[in-house]
């Protein structure tokens, strides 16, 4: 199961850019990687998936090197409400759904 | 809101109860999850069902039991209740059994208390 490293916190001021890696040295070729954002006390939201290069939605963009040994969420434009916990998760896990969270990155956005 | 409900929203009760935590999963879902967050454990997978069949166990402790019945609603059962299982408890539920693209949708969680 691949172990993923992200920062324990990071800062950062409304309007700026936001990016957050995410460290997988062990993934593997059928590993995707994903994206989960959680305010306090809500549960978790999935926010983006991606295998490699890069994939965009309405909320983020998430770029994958072509080793995809680490992957970087991006953020655009933060505002005091993207200030929550996100997680890296790398899978699948087996032949079931289970997500394996890590620590997270706690993004505190100030004003 | 995610479509995926849990009753009840908070419960408080005291060493050696036991409680159940009832989740309904967005219509359509067959895949029903339990998670559990403490302060000192972070987010945890307890179990899965799958259409009314377990199909997969985390660290979930043998005091706690859970099933998903018929009409795909689930319940997670915590017995001898221990100080330590104060948490928040989440249900999330998803279209499938697996796979890359299985998005799970999260509940609002039930904060358990055991005093």
């Amino acid at each position: 199961l691949a172990k993923t490293t992200q920062p324990i916190s990071m800062d950062s001021y409304e309007g700026q850019e936001v990016n957050i890696t995410c460290s997988h040295n062990n993934i593997a070729t059928n590993d995707y990687i994903t994206w989960y954002q959680q305010f306090p006390s809500q549960g978790p939201r999935f926010i983006i998936q991606g295998y490699k290069t890069k994939v965009t939605n309405e909320v983020a963009s998430l770029f994958i090197p072509a080793d995809r040994k680490s992957s970087t969420l991006s953020l655009p434009r933060v505002s005091l409400s993207d200030t929550a916990v996100y997680y890296c998760l790398v899978g699948p896990v087996g032949n079931t759904g289970k997500l394996i969270f890590g620590q997270g990155t706690t993004l505190q956005v100030k004003p | 809101d995610s479509g995926v409900t849990q009753t009840p929203k908070h419960l408080i009760t005291a060493t050696g109860q036991r409680v159940t935590l009832r989740c309904s999963p967005r219509s359509g879902d067959l895949s029903v999850y339990w998670y559990q967050q403490s302060l000192d454990q972070g987010l945890q997978f307890l179990i899965q069902y799958y259409n009314g069949e377990e199909r997969a166990k985390g660290n979930i402790l043998e005091r706690f039991s859970a099933q998903q019945f018929p009409d795909l609603h689930s319940e997670l059962n915590l017995s001898s209740l221990e100080l330590g299982d104060s948490a928040l408890y989440f249900c999330a539920s998803s279209v499938q059994l697996a796979g890359v693209n299985n998005e799970q949708f999260f509940g609002p969680g039930t904060r358990l208390t055991v005093l």
